[in-house]
């Protein structure tokens, strides 16, 4: 068990751009989740993956922005025409799904931290 | 829906000192709740959570919550705090997904 990992760790980029991002849940771990983080404060919910299905999608998650899981392991998360506002600190999260996600402990990677320009 | 309120951003205790922090939930059903330790740079660790069964909630490096429904509060303790305690702590409630307080950033003073 390695753990959830995040490529890359950091990014800086210019306002307009698009990036992506990766992460590697554990292993066999059903559930997949992303976060974002800004300064001061605590993650918020973008959305959520059971398998390969997107299941929920939070309203922060604009039409901009864009996740995929295509096999249920690895996940993807993109952002196009990016601006200053999406600067902050992207984490992923897995759990096994085995509780119907209510009590299922989510194991978070170490995130991305996106510089917008 | 679905919230957690902390009270205190920033909470300085001396070292050997008690730890508390504080978090109190909203919840229209049964909530199940987590405390979460962030260090600098890292993602964050589960630290201990509260899925209905006992109430007083033992977590990892020496640290304990209690559900207080009558209270609607989660708080976290340790009896003696510790250097390498100093991080920021998060509360969280879940219903699939969890949703977080604003966090408190716990400063150990030697």
């Amino acid at each position: 068990d390695t753990g959830v990992s995040q490529d890359p760790r950091h990014k800086i980029t210019k306002r307009g751009q698009n990036v992506t991002f990766r992460c590697d849940p554990i292993s066999e771990h059903n559930r997949l989740y992303w976060y974002r983080q800004t300064l001061g404060q605590g993650p918020e919910f973008l959305t959520y993956f059971q398998n390969e299905a997107q299941l929920e999608k939070s309203r922060l998650l604009s039409d901009r922005f864009s996740a995929e899981r295509p096999k249920g392991s690895f996940s993807t998360l993109e952002i196009q025409r990016t601006e200053q506002g999406d600067s902050a600190m992207y984490l992923c999260a897995s759990s096994t799904g085995t509780s119907g996600g209510y009590t299922d402990t989510q194991y978070f990677g170490p995130g991305t931290r996106l510089t917008v320009l | 829906a679905q919230s957690v309120t902390q009270l205190g951003s920033h909470v300085s205790v001396s070292e050997g000192a008690l730890v508390l922090l504080r978090c109190n939930y909203s919840s229209s059903v049964p909530p199940y709740l987590f405390w979460y330790v962030q260090y600098p740079n890292q993602g964050l660790q589960l630290l201990l959570k509260y899925t209905s069964a006992a109430t007083l909630v033992k977590g990892i490096n020496g640290f304990e919550a209690e559900f207080k429904k009558s209270e609607t509060s989660f708080h976290l303790t340790k009896p003696s705090a510790h250097m390498s305690d100093a991080a920021e702590y998060f509360c969280a409630v879940t219903h699939e997904k969890l949703t977080f307080g604003t966090g408190t950033r716990l400063t150990i003073i030697p």
